[in-house]
């Protein structure tokens, strides 16, 4: 399988419980991204990493999720305390970078969290 | 920071007749644009990229989309719309990782 997959893809969690969701990109791409997207609005950029250095954060990213690469292969994002709010659709993408060009970038199936 | 207008929530169209899904971008230079797309219940899939080549820009499934500057616009269309082509459809400044609101096509029978 050569595209983005992602684990789980769905999740039931309770306010207040902390989740883990996991994304596996595309072995040779560089950068890997993760979205937020809402029923009936485009996804919302959260944060991307180049290899394992993570470039940037939205400042809608609030001090409780945080995300990792630690070997610039597969990339985990941690939401703790969840809230009604974050219930959502978490969409993880992959692309290759290279001589500055944005390169297309592809997406997983997503991760369907739904906080009670 | 460039963002894009995507200047329509929803389109409706009849099968067989033209599509178009209008994007507007503000840049103090030529962006890269792409257009994504969305089916329901499915990943998003790009449809086509503009990236300072040609400014009539050939994607998948019959879609094209045209770079003006003059407008600052990266306009979609299809010539005839198919069943198939109801979706959701994204205009994105890649090197932001910025989204439209996106278009929501609905065709009719």
């Amino acid at each position: 399988d050569t595209g983005v997959s992602q684990d789980p893809r769905h999740k039931i969690t309770k306010r207040g419980q902390n989740v883990t969701f996991r994304c596996d990109p595309i072995s040779e791409h560089n950068r890997l991204y993760w979205y937020r997207q809402t029923l009936g609005q485009g996804p919302e950029f959260l944060t991307y990493f180049q290899n394992e250095a993570q470039l940037e954060k939205s400042r809608l990213l609030s001090d409780r999720f945080s995300a990792e690469r630690p070997k610039g292969s597969f990339s985990t994002l941690e939401i703790q305390r969840t809230e009604q709010g974050d219930s959502a659709m978490y969409l993880c993408a992959s692309s290759l970078m290279a001589r500055g060009a944005p390169y297309e970038q592809y997406f997983g199936p997503g991760t369907r969290l739904t906080v009670t | 920071a460039q963002s894009v207008t995507q200047l329509d929530s929803h389109v409706s169209v009849s099968e067989g007749t033209p599509v178009l899904l209008r994007c507007n971008y503000s840049s103090s230079y030529s962006p890269s644009l792409f257009w994504y797309v969305q089916h329901p219940n499915k990943g998003l899939q790009l449809l086509l990229k503009y990236t300072s080549a040609a400014t009539l820009v050939k994607g998948i499934n019959g879609f094209e989309a045209e770079f003006k500057k003059s407008e600052t616009s990266f306009h979609l269309t299809k010539p005839s719309a198919h069943m198939s082509d109801a979706a959701e459809y994204f205009c994105v400044v890649p090197l932001d990782m910025r989204f439209g609101a996106g278009t929501r096509l609905t065709v009719k029978p």
